[in-house]
């Protein structure tokens, strides 16, 4: 099945610094990722929509230029922490969508990464 | 936009007993309803999903069923078993190609041996 592999499992880093999360899907290719955040026993937050070739697309309340989307290729996505605060310790998730539409089989699957655990210092 | 909504917030079942969590959603364009399980500290895995074609699906103990018209789907648990202890999250997407996808709130779901 579809594997989506995401990096760093967690990180620790000093207020004030940038941090990068890599999302990569390994046997697919997926023209949009999603980024989601996760605060403890709650949902999960959809922060942007990562499109390939093109600029992400920020939901309303996400500050684009602290969360930085990149996605560079059909198996890649980023996001950048930047100029990290202690409040934006947090589980981060990323998912992706096989590109290959094929009528009434997996077409809409989400695969998720297992998440990112940001502590800022 | 869609609005998911999902409960209960938490659910307690003696093992063997069936575990119910309902969702309803607002847009009527959305046309694909999956059901994600994650475990503490792990990834949400996809467990079992529907399409708004198809009014009830079922994979071993867990089933899910649509109501188009009242816009709510739900999952059944049934012989819960003490591994199925677990969040679940319903979710809503639209159109065929699903770029966007509305969660709940989730479900603290807890099975007692």
């Amino acid at each position: 099945g579809a594997v989506v592999s995401q990096h760093p499992s967690r990180v620790i880093c000093k207020s004030g610094t940038s941090v990068k999360i890599e999302c990569r899907s390994l046997d697919f290719q997926a023209t949009t990722m999603f980024w989601y955040r996760q605060f403890p026993k709650q949902s999960l937050m959809l922060m942007a929509t990562s499109n390939e070739g093109s600029k992400a697309t920020y939901e309303q309340g996400v500050e684009k230029d602290k969360f930085l989307i990149n996605h560079a290729s059909l198996t890649l996505s980023t996001l950048t922490v930047t100029s990290a605060h202690p409040e934006d310790s947090s589980f981060y998730i990323c998912s992706a969508r096989d590109s290959g539409y094929r009528p009434y089989s997996g077409a809409n699957v989400l695969t998720f990464g297992a998440g990112s655990r940001l502590t800022v210092l | 936009g869609e609005n998911v909504e999902q409960h209960p917030s938490t659910l307690s079942v003696q093992e063997g007993d069936s575990a119910v969590i309902k969702c309803t959603y607002s847009d009527s364009a959305s046309n694909y309803f999956p059901w994600y399980k994650q475990e503490l500290g792990k990834r949400p895995q996809l467990i079992i999903d529907i399409r708004s074609n198809v009014g009830e699906k079922k994979d071993q103990r867990i089933a899910v069923t649509l109501n188009k018209t009242a816009k709510h789907f739900s999952l059944h648990i049934t012989e819960t078993q003490p591994e199925d202890s677990a969040v679940y999250f319903c979710a809503a997407s639209i159109g065929r190609t699903g770029n966007q996808f509305y969660f709940g709130t989730g479900t603290s779901l807890t099975v007692i041996p």
